[in-house]
């Protein structure tokens, strides 16, 4: 099964700068198509998590550019440039070359 | 509107039975691979099972093998997941969700809660 990792596990950040999380898988993610399915969600509180990024890099409908992703093989990267205040909650990396598995979740807060 | 809308949680006893639907309304379940993905309190969602838009595959997480099984009705356009000696750990959140065409899931319901519990 493949494992995915993620750091930090919580994140303080200053509204208006920027921040990063981490996820890394413990094995390549590349599938045998060629395609890395690779995808970032975030979650609020009592909502249901929403899809964000897909194979690592592409905005889904309606996110704001200041999310990207990045990254290729087993580590990967979810950059916010500006935190806004709707950015607080948790955010999971999910992995779909190999059934689906996603992250432990990374807590963002206002520090 | 794409909408996903489950049914059927409950409160059921260690080793009882549950069956959970998910009502998909705004496209065919036939035209995109369905999952069930469950959360427990304060963690991580956990991806259980998996079935292709042709129905014809299914896949299951290792925690459920054996114990759950995914089907749909297409004439309805209704997933279900049959959940058999359910435990203590089973209790979470259930949600359906749909795959977008990278795998990604692109598309959740609310959930439906399920409490494994004497």
């Amino acid at each position: 099964d493949i494992v995915m990792t993620q750091t930090p596990l919580s994140l303080p950040v200053v509204l208006g700068q920027p921040a990063s999380i981490s996820c890394r898988s413990s094995q390549s993610l590349v599938h045998s198509d060629g395609n890395t399915y690779l995808s970032w969600l975030h979650q609020r509180p009592g909502q249901p998590p929403r899809l964000l990024i897909y194979k690592i890099s592409n905005r889904f409908s309606g996110v704001p550019d200041r999310f990207t992703g990045s990254g290729a093989g087993t580590d990967f990267t979810l950059k916010i440039s500006r935190v806004e205040p709707e950015d607080v909650g948790v955010y999971y990396c999910m992995q779909a070359t190999q059934l689906r598995t996603f992250g432990q979740g990374t807590r963002v807060e206002i520090k | 509107e794409v909408q996903l809308v489950e049914s059927g949680g409950g409160l059921v006893q260690p080793g009882g039975s549950l069956r959970l639907s998910c009502a998909a309304s705004g496209f065919p379940l036939s035209s995109h691979n369905m999952n069930w993905v469950r959360q427990a309190p304060g963690k991580a969602p956990e991806w259980i099972a998996y079935i292709t838009d042709t129905g014809t595959t299914t896949h299951y997480a290792a925690s459920v093998e054996g114990r759950f099984t995914i089907s749909r009705d297409t004439a309805k356009n209704s997933l279900y997941l049959q959940m058999n000696s359910l435990r203590a750990e089973d209790t979470a959140l259930y949600y359906c969700a749909r795959d977008g065409f990278y795998f990604h899931i692109d598309v959740w319901g609310k959930g439906t809660s399920v409490t494994v519990s004497s």
